[in-house]
């Protein structure tokens, strides 16, 4: 079955070291996006795309990164982690169609000590 | 810009009790509406949706209705389940052929008690 995995689901990191997070979607989407969730703001949207080679900032995109080489993945790296990045990452993808259902991985739980 | 806004609970329910979770937004043109669930430590899943006004989400049980005039997507269900506690986001897609981001509400945290 077609399936949206994530990894690693945790990970614990340090102040100033650069992370990845992995998102990789099997059904061929075109648009992929990330998201963290915190507590009292819901789920924020930090970048997207929407075809291979095209990248896109949302609305709190500062300190991290993303690159889109193939459809399948769109890794996640934050460039020098901070402890206000710690939070719980989605990675989400859907079609460019009108139905534009966004289907949603399992999640990685970030802490930065 | 786009804005979704929820009651942030959180709600706590008997079972077989009526549920209402109320959802606001605002948006230019004619947006298209979505109510997503996240149970505990999973994803985010699609519960229902509406892409214009006077339409009527259904599933599961739940549902809710595009309302132009009142700006609003509330979610009901008239008999809950211990099986229905998670939390309940509302979102937006905006208009625009090409825009496919969401919006999201900052989620409603439903617990109900046998």
């Amino acid at each position: 079955d077609a399936e949206i995995t994530q990894s690693p689901r945790h990970k614990i990191t340090e102040t100033g070291r650069q992370v990845t997070l992995a998102c990789h979607q099997t059904w061929n989407h075109n648009n992929m996006f990330w998201y963290r969730q915190d507590l009292g703001h819901g789920l924020r949207l930090i970048h997207y795309s929407y075809g291979v080679q095209d990248t896109n900032k949302g609305e709190v995109s500062d300190g991290y990164s993303v690159s889109r080489s193939n459809t399948e993945d769109l890794p996640l790296t934050l460039e020098s982690a901070a402890s206000s990045q710690t939070s719980v990452y989605f990675c989400a993808s859907s079609t460019s169609g009108a139905l534009n259902e966004q289907f949603f991985g399992p999640g990685t739980r970030l802490t930065v000590l | 810009g786009n804005s979704v806004t929820q009651m942030e609970g959180p709600v706590t329910l008997s079972e077989e009790a009526f549920l209402t979770i109320n959802c606001t937004y605002t948006a230019t043109g004619y947006p298209s509406l979505f109510w997503y669930v996240q149970y505990p430590g999973e994803g985010l899943q699609l519960l229902l949706k509406a892409t214009k006004a006077d339409d009527k989400g259904s599933n599961k049980g739940f549902e809710a209705t595009y309302r132009k005039e009142t700006t609003s997507f509330h979610l009901e269900k008239g008999s809950v389940q211990v099986s229905d506690s998670a939390v309940y986001f509302c979102a937006l897609r905006g208009s625009g052929g090409s825009n496919y981001k969401l919006t999201f509400g900052k989620g409603t945290l439903l617990t109900v008690n046998p």
